[in-house]
């Protein structure tokens, strides 16, 4: 399996443009995280699903943040508009059940200007 | 307070000693424990995972969890400056919750 895959793996954008990093867990994992990780705040838990369905969305830090689950094998976390406070590592991660690791992805650097 | 807490560090310690490594979370709740090691620049890689009381061992990595002191500790034995990394704590509360993470830097 290639593991969990996450593009693009650096994004560079001006405020107030959208932005949507994209991720394909591994097959067969049920449960589909994303996290954002900071210098100051470390990994925080954005929003995960299971089975495709939201269950989670308690850490997103406003409505400029979206994400979907349209099937197993694709999920999209958007920004819309994005701005400088923004700019992070963001991580997909899957797992095969909820009492389980996660495997993370390569990340999305994300930068705001 | 913190839901889970680890010294940022950095731990500094020698070649072929012994590195040992901190957490302590809040929620008695949690069932399951994992440790991650993170390479600058590089994601977050499961190294080891405890789900009971006591000790659980692999290769030159031991895990230990007391759940009624609500701690959780990893050691390294043998440590390689390739073990510089930081190494996040992670605690099972329906989702994974990680601390900041210590920084450990191993010399030769």
């Amino acid at each position: 399996d290639a593991g969990v895959i996450q593009s693009p793996r650096h994004e560079v954008t001006e405020m107030g443009q959208e932005v949507t990093l994209r991720c394909k867990p591994i097959s067969g994992h049920d449960y589909l995280f994303w996290y954002r990780q900071t210098m100051m705040r470390g990994l925080e838990l954005l929003i995960y699903f299971n089975n495709n369905v939201p269950i989670d969305d308690s850490g997103m830090p406003e409505d400029r943040f979206s994400a979907k689950m349209p099937n197993a094998s694709f999920s999209t976390l958007k920004i819309q508009p994005s701005e400088p406070r923004d700019s992070a590592v963001y991580f997909c991660a899957s797992s095969p059940g909820q009492t389980y690791g996660y495997t993370f992805g390569s990340g999305t650097r994300l930068t705001v200007v | 307070q913190k839901e889970v807490e680890q010294n940022s560090g950095p731990l500094s310690v020698p070649e072929g000693a012994i590195a040992s490594l901190n957490c302590t979370y809040s929620d008695r709740v949690s069932q399951s424990f994992f440790w991650y090691r993170q390479y600058s620049g590089k994601s977050p890689e499961l190294i080891m995972s405890i789900y009971s009381n006591g000790d659980k061992e692999d290769g030159r990595f031991t895990a230990q969890l007391n759940k009624a002191s609500q701690y959780v500790s990893l050691l390294i034995r043998d440590s390689q400056p390739s073990d510089s990394a930081t190494y996040l704590c992670a605690v099972n509360v329906d989702k994974l919750i990680f601390g900041t993470g210590t920084r450990l830097q191993v010399f030769p």
